[in-house]
């Protein structure tokens, strides 16, 4: 199955800062690459996704961008508010097949 | 929301004992999963199903069992409940490739809370 890593596992930032997360996958096959929010105690929810063919792309304060070659791809969050706060996960999928794996997850923790 | 719902939301069981969960949806998605989440473990696949009848293990599928008689319900079953295996339990439903409606995202019940003592 797909081998999924997550960094950083924890992040701290101050509110109105950028922050970062990156997803690194082992399957040469994924061709979806989906973030998801968990708040505390509620379940995941999708904020942005991308596709094989999309370099990057951008919603409002989020964006992500794919780098096929090096097998990674990164969630950025500009101006963060504390509503930020939550953990992310990334999921690389071959969507011929459905079968999501997800990364370990980073902890954001926008400070007021 | 996703018209997906799990049953129980809570339950406090004891070691040896079996235990079923349910995942019910009303959306006609082709694909159901379960998920565990652990602290530091983020959500692992335990079982998936892309059809009714036709189901396949994830990566931390020992222990559990599933089955899907019908598009609607995923149950998911630890024959023999051990304290390894308290934990959250989400399931998940997504549409395939080809739908109307498809767009790759899932979509997670509410998740349910399982403490095998």
């Amino acid at each position: 199955g797909e081998n999924v890593e997550q960094h950083p596992s924890t992040l701290s930032v101050q509110e109105g800062d950028s922050a970062v997360i990156k997803c690194t996958y082992s399957d040469s096959a994924s061709n979806y690459f989906p973030w998801y929010k968990q708040e505390l105690g509620k379940r995941p929810q999708l904020i942005i996704d991308i596709r094989s063919n999309v370099g990057e792309k951008k919603d409002q304060r989020i964006a992500v961008t794919l780098n096929k070659t090096a097998k990674h791809f990164s969630l950025h969050i500009t101006e963060t508010q504390p509503e930020d706060s939550a953990v992310y996960f990334c999921a690389p999928t071959d969507l011929n097949f459905n079968k999501f794996y997800f990364g370990s997850g980073t902890k954001l923790n926008v400070k007021p | 929301d996703a018209g997906i719902t799990q049953s129980p939301r809570h339950k406090v069981t004891e070691t040896g004992t079996p235990v079923t969960l349910r995942c019910h949806q009303t959306e006609n998605h082709r694909y159901m999963y379960w998920y565990r989440q652990d602290p530091g473990h983020g959500l692992r696949l335990i079982h998936y199903s892309y059809g009714v009848k036709d189901t396949d293990k994830g990566e931390v599928s020992d222990g559990y069992s599933v089955s899907r008689s019908k598009t609607e319900d995923f149950l998911l079953t630890l024959e023999s409940a051990t304290s390894s295996q308290t934990s959250v339990y989400f399931c998940a439903i997504s549409e395939s490739r080809g739908q109307g409606s498809w767009t790759g995202e899932l979509f997670f019940g509410e998740g349910s809370r399982l403490t095998v003592l």
